[in-house]
């Protein structure tokens, strides 16, 4: 089945410590996404890329990078300058990064806590 | 900047009644409108899409409306079940590359 899977599920962040979330499609799909969700919040945009070896900061960048070095894979590495990482991150993706009015498939998520 | 505005943030209704949530988009060049429903501990899924060439769109017991004019679109969901308890995320896409999501409504439907 094609879909887009998130590793782990859960995850624990130290103080200074850096954090990478994992997130690999095989939709075939160009464009992929990084989301922060907050209780009683909508999806806010972190990072995004239209296709391979080229991505853009969303509307809350700050304290986190991305790299896409593979179509399939675009991993998000929350960084010790994000004071508040605590939140469920959503990774998506879609057909083509041509055109942002298509769906998005989402992965299941990981949720991140600071110990 | 751009906004989509989403009511109510939560609504319980019996099984068996309707259901329906509201959503208000800022950004005029919007063409592209898809709800989402998210279930505890997963990912968004999507449930239906209007694009602004149409003005309703129907799939079962779910069907959505769109009104350009007013910037509103809503979901409308029929003889709910039990199942149907989720949240739910109206979002606005087509003016830049973004899509905007609302804030979400946590549908609860009794038994």
């Amino acid at each position: 089945d094609g879909g887009i899977t998130q590793s782990p599920k859960y995850l624990f962040r130290k103080e200074g410590q850096n954090v990478t979330l994992s997130c690999e499609q095989n939709l075939n799909h160009d464009a992929m996404y990084w989301y922060r969700q907050d209780p009683g919040q909508g999806l806010r945009l972190i990072y995004y890329s239209q296709i391979v070896n080229d991505f853009q900061k969303g509307d809350i960048a700050e304290g986190y990078s991305v790299s896409r070095e593979k179509k399939e894979s675009f991993p998000l590495t929350v960084t010790s300058a994000q004071k508040n990482p605590t939140a469920f991150y959503l990774c998506a993706s879609s057909i083509t990064g041509q055109r942002s009015n298509q769906p998005q498939h989402f992965g299941d998520g990981t949720r991140l806590s600071i110990l | 900047g751009e906004n989509v505005e989403q009511h109510p943030s939560t609504l319980s209704v019996q099984e068996g009644d309707s259901a329906v949530i509201k959503c208000t988009y800022s950004d005029s060049a919007s063409n592209y409108f898809p709800w989402y429903k998210q279930e505890l501990g997963k990912g968004p899924q999507l449930i239906i899409d209007i694009r602004s060439n149409v003005g309703e769109k129907k799939d079962q017991r779910i069907a959505v409306t769109l009104n350009k004019t007013a910037k509103h679109f809503s979901l409308h969901i029929t003889e709910t079940q039990p199942e149907d308890s989720a949240v739910y995320f109206c979002a606005a896409s087509g003016g830049g590359f973004k899509t905007i999501f609302g804030a979400g409504t946590r549908l609860f439907v009794k038994a």
